[in-house]
């Protein structure tokens, strides 16, 4: 059972927006950075968010995060076939002294 | 453009030592943590530990028991030994760079626990 709690998938029709809850506790969220990434069958995972909102290069602005207190958010907006993956949080966990990752939504465009 | 390529053993029986190793190209190992990360079939994914560029380590406690990540600086690789497998460590296994922020991946290496 994973430490980070998240939806085990949300949907939206294309052009719509989705958004994704992690929810965690003071020793990982509540104190550290909140990472998303993205995951297709077959293929490494890819940084979307990191540091709570901040995006890599390359990420378009329509992939958006949020932290407050201990809870992360993730939005996508302008929903596309292409968005159809698994999406994860991830954060350090200060009284693990381990990484933890949440449970995964998949996000279905209808 | 850097790059990480990983290899090792996909087939192992139970009770033998998952070897995986993930090699630097065209880029520097130094000033980074370097992790491995597995998700078994149908599950989510899981950290399994990391090493920084001096060898200081972190491991998940569920696993710490059985895991070994080790830097070779000379070869600009990092290696993963997981010992006494069981049919529960089936899993596509990945390296990246980054501790909080997992910005570079391999291509995965997939291992089969079986008998």
């Amino acid at each position: 059972q994973s430490i980070l709690t998240q939806p085990p998938s949300v949907s939206a029709a294309p052009g719509q927006m989705v958004t994704i809850s992690c929810s965690g506790g003071t020793s990982n969220i509540g104190e550290n950075f909140v990472a998303w990434y993205q995951k297709f069958p077959e293929t490494a995972p890819k940084l979307l968010v990191y540091d709570n909102d901040q995006r890599p290069s390359g990420i378009p602005d329509r992939i958006s995060g949020s932290k407050s207190g201990t809870s992360a958010t993730l939005g996508i907006t302008g929903l596309q076939t292409g968005d159809e993956a698994d999406y994860y949080c991830g954060a350090w966990d200060s009284s693990l002294n381990a990484y933890v990752f949440g449970s995964g939504t998949k996000v279905t465009v209808l | 453009q850097v790059h990480l390529q990983q290899w090792g053993a996909g087939l192992l029986k139970p009770s033998e030592t998952l070897s995986l190793t993930c090699s630097i190209y065209d880029g520097s190992y130094i000033g980074y943590y370097w992790t491995w990360i597995r998700q078994p079939p149908g599950k989510g994914l899981e950290w399994i530990g990391d090493i920084h560029h001096g060898g200081g380590t972190n491991y998940n406690p569920s696993l710490k028991s059985r895991v070994t990540i080790s830097v070779d600086t000379s070869n600009f690789q990092f290696s993963l030994k997981l010992s006494s497998v069981t049919a529960a460590d089936t899993a596509m296994y990945y390296c990246a760079r980054g501790r909080v922020r997992c910005d570079l991946w391999g291509r995965g290496t997939l291992v089969t626990v079986s008998s």
